[in-house]
């Protein structure tokens, strides 16, 4: 059975850091991975879907890399800002579903 | 832009009632999933819709059971709500290509379900 992992569970810095949060899978057999943001009370949003063939994805400050063979990957947010603030949830999508790690909660401080 | 309604942000219901859940969303997707999410547990998955009237479980599914009529309703139902039911519902959909879209799930606000 897939067992997602995300460390930190939490972390914490201030404005204008750069930082990477991390993300492991048990089974390589997927076909992509998935991260998402979450706020408060909120639903998720999604980020970035890295597939299956490819080693990375951009989308502004964020950057999305992925080894499969090594069941690893990493969320790089560039000059964190307060906004930023929230629960960032990895998720790999297998034969049939969608496994989600329990997520970093990350505070950017001003 | 995707939307996903649930149509309760927050319900309060007693032990023992049948409690129903509604999502629907407006992209035509193929895919619905209902999700629970407690602290300490993340994100599990209670039952899925590839297409109406179809249903497959997920993680979780005892104590509930779902409804999917029309393409673009998705309805979970607690047969007899217990205690153990409280928690953070979510709905989600994805596009259609059954299984490997290899497009985001797009999540509804979320119900925040209380049993007294």
């Amino acid at each position: 059975k897939q067992e997602v992992t995300q460390i930190p569970a939490a972390l914490s810095v201030p404005e204008g850091e750069n930082l990477v949060l991390n993300c492991s899978f048990t089974d390589s057999a997927i076909y992509n991975l998935q991260w998402f943001r979450q706020d408060p009370g909120k639903g998720l949003t999604s980020l970035l879907l890295i597939q299956s063939s490819q080693r990375e994805q951009t989308s502004g400050r964020l950057n999305a890399s992925l080894d499969k063979s090594s069941g690893r990957s990493t969320l790089y947010i560039a000059a964190s800002q307060p906004g930023d603030s929230a629960t960032y949830l990895c998720a790999v999508e297998g034969y049939s579903t969608l496994t989600f790690g329990k997520g970093t909660m990350l505070l950017v401080s001003p | 832009d995707v939307k996903v309604t649930q149509s309760s942000r927050y319900l309060v219901k007693r032990t023992g009632e049948k409690v129903f859940l509604e999502c629907v969303q407006d992209m035509d997707h193929e895919n619905m999933f209902w999700y629970r999410q407690d602290p300490g547990l993340g994100l599990r998955l209670i039952y899925f819709s590839y297409d109406v009237k179809m249903k497959e479980k997920g993680d979780i599914p005892e104590g509930y059971s779902v409804s999917r009529e029309k393409k673009e309703r998705f309805s979970l139902i607690l047969e007899s709500a217990s205690t153990n039911q409280t928690s953070m519902y979510l709905c989600a959909s994805s596009p259609p290509g059954v299984r490997r879209s290899n497009q985001p799930q797009h999540f509804g606000d979320g119900t925040r379900l209380s049993i007294l």
